[in-house]
């Protein structure tokens, strides 16, 4: 199993669609977890932090499933500025100094 | 409110060319990281430091070194320029935390190898 694994998509959906994506990680002594935004030639900026069970941002919601060892990314009410790639990404932990990214889930909201 | 900061952002070089990629961080951060991307590609890492003096291998170190002579600076080089490394670079910072390590992004920079 890979250490952060997710569909890279991409999801194509409707302004104002709900739209979820999932990713699974493997290290199940991992505290943290963060979501990223990532647009087309920019640089990943971070969009949500997951500590516990969930977290909730305007539109944006990132809950932890720590049984099943994924989180997921919630978009309510899309809008076309939210077309992006949304990565997932454990911190480092147990003695490492690494960061894991997964590969992104690509996000394309259309009019 | 500088946070990471790459220069150049655009470069065009020669095969077997060697170059210089700037990176610079004024929040006091221990972890600086470089990261390659090709296009549709996720992250790869190029090398890593966990503070001044220290420096390790990534995943896909082959053709780079680095450097870390203090806190700010993380320098990449680039010896003998392929054609293989035509990617976007980002060089990236963290501080650990108990709740995890939020990681900075400088805005990257283009290099194309010719």
């Amino acid at each position: 199993r890979k250490e952060v694994e997710q569909d890279p998509g991409p999801f194509n959906v409707p302004e104002g669609a709900t739209v979820a994506f999932n990713c699974t990680y493997s290290n199940s002594a991992s505290q943290s977890f963060f979501w990223y935004r990532q647009d087309c030639r920019k640089e990943p900026k971070l969009l949500m932090s997951v500590y516990s069970s969930g977290n909730e941002d305007g539109r944006f919601t990132a809950q932890l499933n720590r049984a099943s060892q994924y989180i997921s990314l919630l978009i309510r009410d899309s809008k076309l500025s939210d077309s992006a790639t949304y990565l997932c990404v454990v911190p480092p932990s147990g003695g490492s100094y690494i960061p894991t990214f997964g590969r992104g889930t690509s996000l394309i909201v259309h009019p | 409110n500088a946070g990471v900061t790459q220069t150049p952002k655009f470069r065009i070089l020669k095969i077997g060319q060697s170059m210089t990629l700037q990176c610079t961080q004024d929040m006091n951060h221990n972890y600086m990281y470089w990261y390659r991307q090709d296009p549709g590609m996720g992250l790869k890492l190029i090398y890593y430091s966990v503070g001044a003096g220290i420096t390790d291998k990534g995943e896909v170190p082959n053709g780079y070194n680095v450097s870390r002579s203090t806190t700010e600076d993380f320098p990449l080089r680039l010896e003998l320029a392929a054609p293989s490394q035509t990617s976007v670079y980002f060089c990236a910072s963290s501080y650990p935390t108990a709740s995890g390590n939020t990681i900075y992004f400088g805005e990257g920079s283009w290099l194309t190898v010719v």
